[in-house]
């Protein structure tokens, strides 16, 4: 069974276009986060949510969204997506008080 | 800014052959972990090291961290081709906030 899914595994879509990558754990961690690598695979964080509530959103323009319906999930959506958005997006969770998220498997998006 | 730098970027060794990656910081950390990421995939916790000298054994690797917990180091003990991957450092400085280090690509040849 996989702890941390992302779907779609690759997305290819217009400069202009709205679109949405969906997260889920099934490990009932309470924080989730999103996190972008780039071409020279650095890893950064863009948000951290605890418990369906946000608490870190580091520099990241508000194109994008996360919305957590609820502790399992955590969905990320991109408006008006540019040709810099492209990268590899990482969902990942981890237990409150731990520090150390177990990462899902990356949805590589690419905008021409 | 970066707050890790990795060192080397790239290795490439010959199976059997000893290695040892640095992470390196100006920042204290409350902790710092490492990872193995594959192509395709996300990254792997490898470790978490919490205490400044602290010393942690994974099999062949080992790792530690500095006292001062300001860097680590990752000592792979004869090679295998297996251990090829991205090896990523990531450090902890604010709650729930983790900075990621900038990668060393290991190539292990048979």
């Amino acid at each position: 069974d996989t702890a941390v899914s992302q779907t779609p595994k690759y997305l290819v879509t217009q400069m202009g276009n709205d679109k949405s990558i969906k997260c889920e754990q099934n490990l009932g961690h309470d924080t989730m986060y999103w996190y972008k690598q780039d071409s020279k695979k650095f890893l950064k964080i863009m948000f951290s949510y605890n418990n369906k509530e946000l608490i870190i959103n580091e520099t990241v323009p508000n194109r994008f969204s996360p919305k957590s319906p609820d502790k399992a999930h955590l969905n990320l959506h991109i408006n008006s997506l540019e040709l810099g958005d492209s990268a590899v997006y990482f969902c990942a969770s981890s237990p409150s008080g731990t520090m150390s998220p177990g990462f899902g498997p990356g949805t590589r998006l690419t905008v021409l | 800014t970066q707050l890790l730098e990795q060192s080397p970027q790239f290795l490439s060794i010959q199976e059997g052959e000893n290695l040892t990656v640095y992470c390196n910081s100006s920042s204290v950390f409350s902790s710092l972990q490492w990872y193995r990421q594959e192509p395709g995939e996300g990254p792997v916790l490898l470790v978490t090291v919490v205490t400044g000298g602290e010393v942690k054994k994974l099999k062949r690797l080992t790792f530690q961290f500095g006292d001062a917990r300001k860097d680590s180091s990752l000592h792979i003990t004869a090679a295998q081709p297996g251990d090829t991957g991205l090896y990523l450092c990531a450090g902890e400085v604010v709650y729930n906030n983790l900075f990621f280090g900038t990668g060393t690509r290991l190539t292990v040849i048979p």
